[in-house]
């Protein structure tokens, strides 16, 4: 069955150390979406991607980055890790079409000490 | 702006009793519309969706939601509430029109928290 994965589940940085964090879909979809869950925010987002080597900045984009070298990945990128930036994680992706539904990923929980 | 509100931080519900959880959107046009569940520790899960047709829509578990034009409402409901129904509800809606790159992001409700006693 295709699935979407993100890895690591958990992960503990100290501050100033870059993270990257996973994101692998095996759905063959050309949209993919970082965003991650506070609470009182809800799910804000981080950077999206329509396709191989397009990259989108999101809401809260300051302090992150992605790239998208093939269809199945977006790892995002905390360039130099701030407690701000402990949260939980979530990838997801989407078909191109605006009505299809996003499948997300199980969420990796970053707290940087 | 374009927003998504879920009026009810948490909704109580008496297990066999009927639920709603509220979705009001401010979007221009006529929106897609989801509804998401989360279980603890869990991602996200599609529930149903509003595209076009019917306004009442079917999805899992046993759950519809109603779209209602006139309210820009999409409140999502159960006939008979189960105590595994308990969890983290999110409404979502992407906007029909508008260029390619901007009808393809959700814009997303703060969350529902859904308790169900048994």
């Amino acid at each position: 069955d295709a699935e979407i994965t993100q890895s690591p589940r958990h992960k503990i940085t100290e501050t100033g150390r870059q993270v990257t964090l996973a994101c692998h879909q095996t759905w063959n979809h050309n949209n993919m979406f970082w965003y991650r869950q506070d609470l009182g925010h809800g799910l804000r987002l981080i950077h999206y991607s329509y396709g191989v080597q397009d990259t989108n900045k999101g809401e809260v984009s300051d302090g992150y980055s992605v790239s998208r070298s093939n269809t199945e990945d977006l790892p995002l990128t905390l360039e130099s890790a701030a407690s701000s930036q402990t949260s939980v994680y979530f990838c997801a992706s989407s078909d191109s079409g605006a009505g299809a539904e996003a499948f997300f990923g199980q969420g990796t929980r970053l707290t940087v000490v | 702006a374009q927003s998504v509100a879920q009026p009810e931080d948490q909704v109580n519900v008496a297990e066999g009793n009927p639920l709603t959880v509220k979705c009001t959107y401010s979007v221009s046009g006529n929106p897609y519309l989801f509804w998401y569940v989360q279980y603890p520790n869990r991602g996200l899960q599609f529930l149903l969706k509003y595209i076009t047709g019917d306004n009442l829509v079917k999805g899992s578990y046993g759950f519809e939601a109603e779209f209602n034009k006139s309210q820009t409402s999409f409140h999502l409901k159960k006939p008979s509430a189960l105590v595994s129904d308990s969890a983290l509800y999110f409404c979502a809606v992407r906007d029909r029109g508008g260029n390619a790159g901007n009808n393809r992001k959700l814009i997303w409700g703060l969350g529902t928290s859904l308790a169900v006693n048994p």
